[in-house]
């Protein structure tokens, strides 16, 4: 069974930066693109950032272009969002999501790990 | 690119089928058939029901339905059932500019 697991969240002032992580089980990871999708509370979805399989196609959402950083480290089976300059807006709930091959759409999610920028 | 537009809520009483609607653009919905939906249960990550417009995954109930028609997809629940409530979202890829789309969502009710 497939599992994504997401860390790092918490509590951060705006302007800071924070590092989020997933780490994937049941498939083989560097055959998949992957995503981070986010829910701002009692609101809807919004993709945020997606990597291809080998990274060589990497995509932003313009809310986060040029704050977020995506990665992948193959070897570990992880996902990684690097956040920097975190406005209020950038509160929600982060989900690590699996791509359902290459960019076709979105698999199976983490359970999501809460972001909340607050002063 | 604007998010794409579902009904806010929808209800249906227990054995009925209800349509939820998922309407966007020829640069979004009407011009890929990567349209996905999602159900989300209160406080739990949201769950694939449907891909590629129609494909159901495996362990998806039969009862789920999808389909599209020019820039609208539709998602179809046949024989409601009380377990159905939830909130459900429809996803679209669009292109190079805005990769994927989100709709704001439809509230199920079961009544």
């Amino acid at each position: 069974e497939v599992y994504l697991v997401e860390s790092g969240g918490g509590l951060v002032q705006p302007g800071r930066s924070l590092r989020l992580s997933c780490v994937a089980s049941g498939f083989t990871f560097d055959d998949y693109a992957m995503h981070w999708v986010r829910q701002s509370p009692g609101k809807g979805l919004e993709w945020v950032a997606g990597l291809s399989w080998n990274s060589g196609t990497i995509e932003y959402a313009a809310s986060v272009k040029g704050r977020f950083t995506i990665s992948r480290d193959d070897a570990r089976n992880s996902l990684f969002l690097q956040m920097t300059s975190l406005k209020s807006e950038d509160t929600a709930v982060y989900y690590c999501v699996k791509d359902l091959k290459e960019w076709n759409g979105f698999d199976v999610w983490g359970q999501g790990t809460l972001v909340t920028v607050s002063s | 690119q604007s998010a794409l537009t579902q009904p806010p809520s929808v209800s249906g009483s227990p054995g009925q089928s209800v349509t939820l609607s998922c309407s966007g653009t020829s640069d979004d919905v009407g011009g890929y058939d990567f349209v996905s939906w999602f159900q989300q249960r209160p406080g739990k990550a949201p769950k694939l029901i449907i891909s590629d417009v129609s494909q159901r995954p495996s362990g998806v109930p039969h009862r789920y339905s999808g389909s599209k028609s020019g820039n609208t997809a539709s998602l179809t629940i046949s024989g409601l059932q009380a377990d159905d409530e939830a909130d459900y979202y429809c996803c679209s890829f669009a292109g190079p500019d805005s990769y994927f789309l989100f709709g704001g969502g439809t509230k199920l009710t079961v009544l």
